[in-house]
């Protein structure tokens, strides 16, 4: 596709559950990124990744939370045992190159832990 | 830290009705700054950009410009549209891509014919 694609949309699950969402970048972006939104507030970094190079999860706000990205193009992000305070909308979004400050986002995951 | 603060919204305007959207920021170096917008049932797309200091961005009649002095990038357009209904986002990056973006807590925007 065109855009930055992102699966689920929308997910509810029950405290404690594990839950994987996709990220399909733009083809040919090297850089990817994952934001969380909650409500009322603005988007916080989680991790970022680019090339083959480590990736920096200075963002990610606990172990429960881990992301991978195969091949260099899609990446999943994993929240083990969820819990209330998870529930956001999770958005990815990629660019062209590291230093390039246009990123493209998707249109998220609403995650909702019951 | 870094941190970026909006105006609360939600703002409502006629169209053709003047906009500004309030935007300040914290940060710890000379960061680039930037506001993103997103349309309803789309994702976060980038309106404009300044990267120093009196640099104005400017796309689609938007405009802001980048005030060291106030540490301030509001957001401004002379005659809204029905379409530029969105939420609105300020965003400021120290390393000068899309690395690391703070975000402010967005602004919904609502334009009534």
């Amino acid at each position: 596709g065109a855009g930055v694609s992102q699966s689920p949309s929308n997910k509810v699950t029950e405290k404690g559950k594990d839950v994987e969402l996709r990220c399909d970048p733009i083809s040919g972006h090297t850089a990817l990124y994952w934001y969380r939104q909650s409500l009322g507030q603005g988007l916080e970094f989680l991790i970022y990744f680019q090339g083959n190079s480590a990736p920096d999860k200075s963002g990610l706000p606990s172990d429960r939370f881990s992301a991978e990205r195969t091949g260099g193009s899609v990446s999943t992000l994993t929240i083990q045992r969820t819990q209330q305070e998870d529930s956001a909308v999770y958005l990815c979004a990629s660019s062209l190159v590291t230093g390039s400050t246009e990123a493209f986002f998707g249109q998220g995951t609403r995650l909702t832990v019951v | 830290g870094n941190s970026v603060t909006q105006m609360e919204g939600p703002v409502t305007l006629s169209e053709e009705a003047f906009l500004t959207i309030n935007c300040t920021y914290t940060a710890t170096g000379y960061p680039s700054l930037f506001w993103y917008v997103q349309y309803p049932g789309e994702g976060l797309q980038l309106l404009l950009k300044a990267t120093k200091a009196d640099d104005k961005g400017s796309n689609k009649g938007f405009e802001a410009t980048y005030r060291k002095e106030t540490t301030s990038f509001h957001l401004e357009k002379g005659s809204v549209q029905v379409s530029d209904s969105a939420v609105y986002f300020c965003a400021l990056s120290l390393s000068g891509s899309a690395r690391q973006l703070t975000f402010g807590s967005g602004t919904q925007l609502t334009v009534l014919p």
